[in-house]
């Protein structure tokens, strides 16, 4: 069954500190994305990679970095983190194509106190 | 991108057969239509999607208008675990493959 799980679940970090989430898939997808969602909104894509060592820009990408140093890893930075960015963040892994799902993680809460 | 209309919020009650309405008409041709659902404290899961032809799986049938404007999903026999927030989202086939969230349908199921 196709796996996705996030690293940590929870976070509590502190204005101006550097924040690392961590996504690792084992369905050997090439695509994975970083989503947020707040109450209110959607999800919004905020990077996303097609492969090792590949990161775009999605929809809201300022104050966000990505790493994809591998097939199954793709992590999330926030250099300098700010309340604003107080949120749910969920990692998924997909295929390309249009005729294929993405699979979802379980999801991190991250506060910026 | 491409927008979707659905309802705020349904209500059903358990072993009643649900309807969710979607309405997308301004879908391409290129664009597939996913359905994923939501419950609290978990991530989206997929339920099911569709291009042209009605589909049918474990979890749910997806009903497709002939103009592809719009389509329903269906789920027959509702229990309290179908309870969640329905993502109806229209996807494209080459790009990204991002997919675009809206508010959903709340889908409540009363015992």
């Amino acid at each position: 069954e196709a796996a996705v799980t996030q690293s940590p679940r929870n976070k509590v970090a502190v204005t101006g500190g550097k924040v690392t989430l961590s996504c690792n898939q084992t369905n050997n997808h090439n695509n994975m994305y970083w989503y947020r969602q707040d109450t209110g909104h959607g999800l919004r894509l905020i990077h996303y990679s097609y492969g090792a060592g590949s990161t775009e820009k999605g929809d809201i990408p300022d104050g966000y970095k990505a790493s994809r140093p591998s097939q199954e890893n793709f992590s999330l930075i926030l250099e300098l983190a700010t309340p604003s960015q107080t949120s749910v963040y969920f990692c998924a892994s997909g295929d390309p194509g249009g005729a294929r799902e993405q699979y979802f993680g379980p999801g991190t809460r991250l506060t910026v106190l | 991108d491409a927008k979707t209309t659905q309802p705020d919020s349904m209500e059903s009650t358990e072993g009643e057969t649900v309807h969710l309405p979607c309405s997308h008409a301004t879908i391409s041709g290129n664009e597939y239509i996913y359905w994923y659902r939501q419950v609290p404290l978990q991530g989206p899961e997929y339920v099911t999607h569709g291009l042209q032809q009605n589909t049918t799986n474990s979890m749910a049938f997806l009903a497709i208008a002939s103009d592809r404007k719009s389509s329903t999903l269906i789920l027959p026999h509702v229990s309290l675990r179908d309870a969640a927030v329905y993502h109806c989202i229209l996807r494209p086939t080459g790009g990204n493959n991002k997919l675009t969230f809206g508010q959903g349908t709340v889908l409540s199921v009363i015992p």
